[in-house]
Formats: structure tokens, C-alpha cells, sequence
């Protein structure tokens, strides 16, 4: 069955500071991967999402950009984190058939 | 864009219970996805919805697909206190590209009283 692996589980970083979430995708293969922000416990805010390596697209205007260096994996960075980056961040991937997503475990972000 | 209405934002139940809540959407998707998510961490799949009409049940969970592709509802029976989590639906669509996005509802937040 396919799993979604996500690190760190938890990051604190000062602002200005860079950052690197990655994520990795098990028992399937070319995935459409997905990164999103949650804020508050509540709404998921879909920020990038990749149909293939290399291939990314951004939903939103942000400090943030998204890298697929391999089929299976996609990676959240940023070169100068802001306070308003904090939040709780998952990455997700569809299954072999393409028509259910799953989530990874999630990580928490606080900007200080 | 796809916007979905989840229903209620949150509700108090006592233990033993049943629960109801539903998306509405003036959109009509191919897909309905039910989540629930424990605090902290990320949104597990309950219950995936494929076809117009479809009913299924997971456990004390039945969800059912819309006859007009443009709601669902997720009912939970005899609630236990372990069910205290947000529930999310999603409907999916497939638009020319291939790019399954996910329209999420902002959530229904359920706590059981024992």
C-alpha cells in the first residue's frame, strides 16, 4: 500500500534562516505530489503541486518554491524564512490509480 | 474556482450518538473524499466515493456520492470518544491535463463528550 513519508516532524527556525521539507512516496510510482499549508487546525491550502519530475506548479504568490528531483520525491524549500511561514505543512500523492490522495504525517514549522 | 460547503463547522456530541455532516458544491465532481484528521497530525482516508449514488460504510462510517455530483455526506454511528477529530471532504475533479487538485471543505470539528 502506499505510504507518505515527511521530515522533519517538527522545525524551528529563525527568520531569515532557509529551510528544506522532504517528502518521499512509497508503493506507488509517477505520483502527482502535492504540498500544503495548514494553519490554525483548520483549511488546507494548496501550495505546489507536481505531476512529474521537474515539473512543478505553484497555486499561490509565496516565499516558498517546490523541487521534484525524483519521481517519488518532492521537496519544500525556502531561501529566507518569514514569520508568516509558520504553520503546519503536509505533503500528499495520489495512489496508482490516480483517483485517491493520501496524506504524509505532516510537520510543523515556527518561524521565530 | 470549485468552492465546497462543509457543514456544520463544528459540533458537541455526547458519546453514543449519531453524526451527520455534508459538502455541497455548485461544481460536480468525479470523485468524493472523506478525511479525518487527529490533532497534529496529517488527514487520514476514510472513505473514497467514485460513482453518482454510490453508498459505502467503513466500520460506524457511511458516506454516500450525490445523485447530482455535487454533494456528499459522512454519518458516523454510535460515536466514541476517539471519533474527536476534523473531518474533511474533498471532491476531485479531472480536468484536461491530468492534474487530480483537490477541492477541500474547511472542516467539521467534532468532539464527543463522554
Amino acid at each position: 500500500s502506499q505510504t507518505i513519508h515527511q521530515w522533519p516532524a517538527t522545525l524551528v527556525q529563525p527568520v531569515g534562516s532557509p529551510l528544506s521539507l522532504e517528502c518521499t512516496v512509497e508503493g506507488t510510482s509517477n505520483p502527482n505530489l502535492y504540498w500544503y499549508r495548514q494553519a490554525a487546525g483548520r483549511g488546507l491550502q494548496l501550495l505546489f503541486y507536481s505531476v512529474g519530475i521537474g515539473q512543478i506548479s505553484s497555486e499561490v504568490p509565496q516565499n516558498l518554491s517546490a523541487s521534484r528531483p525524483q519521481d517519488r520525491q518532492f521537496i519544500l524549500s525556502s531561501k529566507k524564512l518569514l514569520l508568516s511561514d509558520s504553520g503546519f505543512y503536509l505533503c500528499a500523492g495520489t495512489n496508482l490509480f490516480g483517483n485517491t490522495i493520501y496524506f504524509g504525517e505532516g510537520s510543523w514549522l515556527t518561524v521565530v | 474556482g470549485q468552492q465546497l460547503n462543509q457543514s456544520p463547522q463544528s459540533m458537541f456530541i455526547q458519546e453514543g450518538e449519531d453524526v451527520s455532516m455534508n459538502c455541497t458544491s455548485s461544481s460536480i465532481f468525479n470523485t468524493w473524499l472523506w478525511y479525518k484528521q487527529d490533532p497534529g497530525e496529517g488527514p487520514v482516508l476514510l472513505i473514497a466515493l467514485y460513482k453518482a449514488g454510490e453508498l459505502t460504510s467503513n466500520g460506524r462510517l457511511t458516506a454516500q456520492f450525490g445523485i447530482t455530483r455535487k454533494d456528499s455526506f459522512l454519518n458516523i454511528s454510535a460515536s466514541i470518544p476517539s471519533d474527536v477529530g476534523i473531518y474533511f471532504c474533498a471532491g476531485q475533479l479531472l480536468p484536461q491535463g491530468g492534474s487530480e487538485k483537490l477541492v477541500f471543505g474547511k472542516g467539521t470539528k467534532l468532539t464527543v463528550n463522554p
